[in-house]
Order: C-alpha cells, then sequence, then structure tokens
C-alpha cells in the first residue's frame, strides 16, 4: 500500500498567486514526521518544511506553511507568493517511529508562470 | 560549509560491470543514507550507514552494497549492473541525534546503464 501519495501530478499557478500542493500518507505509527522538499532540474532535493506527528501547530518557514490535518492523514503544502524560481518538483516524505528512512510519494511538478 | 558532495555527477556504464559511488556527509553529519530515483519517480531508500555499519535497508537486492568510512564518508557499490539500475542515486546525510531535522542530499550521480 502506498505510504505516501500525491495525486497532483502537475500544477500551474501564476506568480505572486498562492498554490496547494496535495499530499495523504498511511501509517499506524503515533510517532512519525512529515517533511517536503523541492527538487528544481539540477537533481538535489532542498528541504522545505518539517512536521511531527505531535507538533499541535502548522509548520511555517518563510513563504511554505504545511496544512497538517492529522485526522484526515494529510500534509498539504501551501507556497504563498509564487515565484518563477519555485518551478520544480515537489516531493512530500514520512519518517515512522524510530527509523531514519524517509518514504516518497511520487512527487507534484510545479510550473509558476509570469 | 560544505553540504553533501556526491562524486562522480555522471556515469555511463555497460551491463554487467560494476560501478562504485561516492558521497561526503554534510560538516557535523554521522549517518549517511542512499536513495535511487528513477525517471519521473520519488526516491526509494536503498540503505543507511551509521558508525560504519548498515543500519536499515530498504527492498533491494544484494547486488546493492555499502560502506561507511571513518570520516563518515560512504561508497554505495553496485555489481552486476542491469538496465534497470539507470537512476539518479542521492546521498542523504544527516544526525543520528536529531532524526527529524538535516537529512541534506547531494546533487545526485546520473548512472546510466547501456
Amino acid at each position: 500500500a502506498q505510504k505516501i501519495t500525491q495525486t497532483q501530478p502537475g500544477m500551474f499557478v501564476q506568480e505572486k498567486e498562492a498554490v496547494t500542493l496535495d499530499c495523504t500518507y498511511d501509517t499506524s505509527d503515533p510517532s512519525y514526521g512529515l517533511f517536503w522538499y523541492k527538487q528544481p532540474s539540477s537533481g538535489e532535493m532542498i528541504f522545505l518544511i518539517y512536521q511531527g506527528s505531535y507538533d499541535q501547530q502548522n509548520a511555517t518557514e518563510g513563504r511554505y506553511s504545511l496544512n497538517f490535518q492529522k485526522a484526515r492523514k494529510s500534509a498539504n503544502l501551501v507556497i504563498s507568493a509564487s515565484q518563477l524560481g519555485d518551478s520544480a518538483m515537489y516531493f512530500c516524505a514520512m519518517r515512522e517511529g524510530g527509523f531514519q528512512k524517509l518514504v516518497f510519494g511520487t512527487g507534484t511538478r510545479l510550473l509558476v508562470s509570469p | 560549509d560544505a553540504g553533501v558532495t556526491q562524486s562522480p555527477t555522471h556515469l555511463i556504464k555497460t551491463r554487467g560491470q560494476q560501478v562504485t559511488l561516492r558521497c561526503s556527509p554534510k560538516s557535523g553529519h554521522d549517518t549517511v543514507s542512499w536513495y535511487q530515483q528513477a525517471l519521473g519517480q520519488g526516491p526509494q531508500f536503498i540503505f543507511q550507514y551509521y558508525e560504519e555499519e548498515e543500519r536499515q535497508r530498504g527492498n533491494f537486492p544484494d547486488r546493492f552494497s555499502g560502506h561507511q568510512f571513518p570520516n563518515y564518508s560512504s561508497e554505495l557499490n553496485v555489481n552486476a549492473l542491469l538496465l534497470g539500475d539507470s537512476a539518479l542515486y542521492l546521498c542523504a546525510s544527516s544526525l543520528a541525534a536529531a532524526p527529524n531535522y538535516g537529512y541534506t542530499f547531494g546533487s545526485g550521480t546520473r548512472l546510466t546503464v547501456v
């Protein structure tokens, strides 16, 4: 069974607008962490934001925020005020329990137009 | 402060050959993980090294092996290469004491098997 599901293969947004990238996850472990990474065409995975399963508040990092809905098992990434440089692949990932391995979704390609 | 360094950046090998990929972790990190990313897919966990030992392994055959050196750098070896091994191989470093942060990825090695 898919542990991380990203249902949007591609998303388009105009510069300066906000965009939400969807991510749902599946785990029975009460302790887990959720991550979002950006992967430009260069290949490097760039860490954006982290949310722990016990965190009470939604994580925010600059223009990135994570809309964490635990009961729905969703962890959507919100990018405010999109910039042209935001065009890239975006991956949602999960770390379960005491393990350090990350399980990734299939990604969403975001294209920001002028 | 150097991030994760991987070498080589690109590699072309013939079926049946063996390949060694190298990774230097971010300064201060002690754990190295390797991921395989096929075209259009999310990264898949291969294995993780800590204190020169393989700590966790994903669903990859024994043809994939690794090593971690006392300076925390790591190698990924793949024997008897198959066409399906063609992928971007990503190295990620982290600190064992802080698993929720600092998953720093390198830019990867793009391996093509012909």
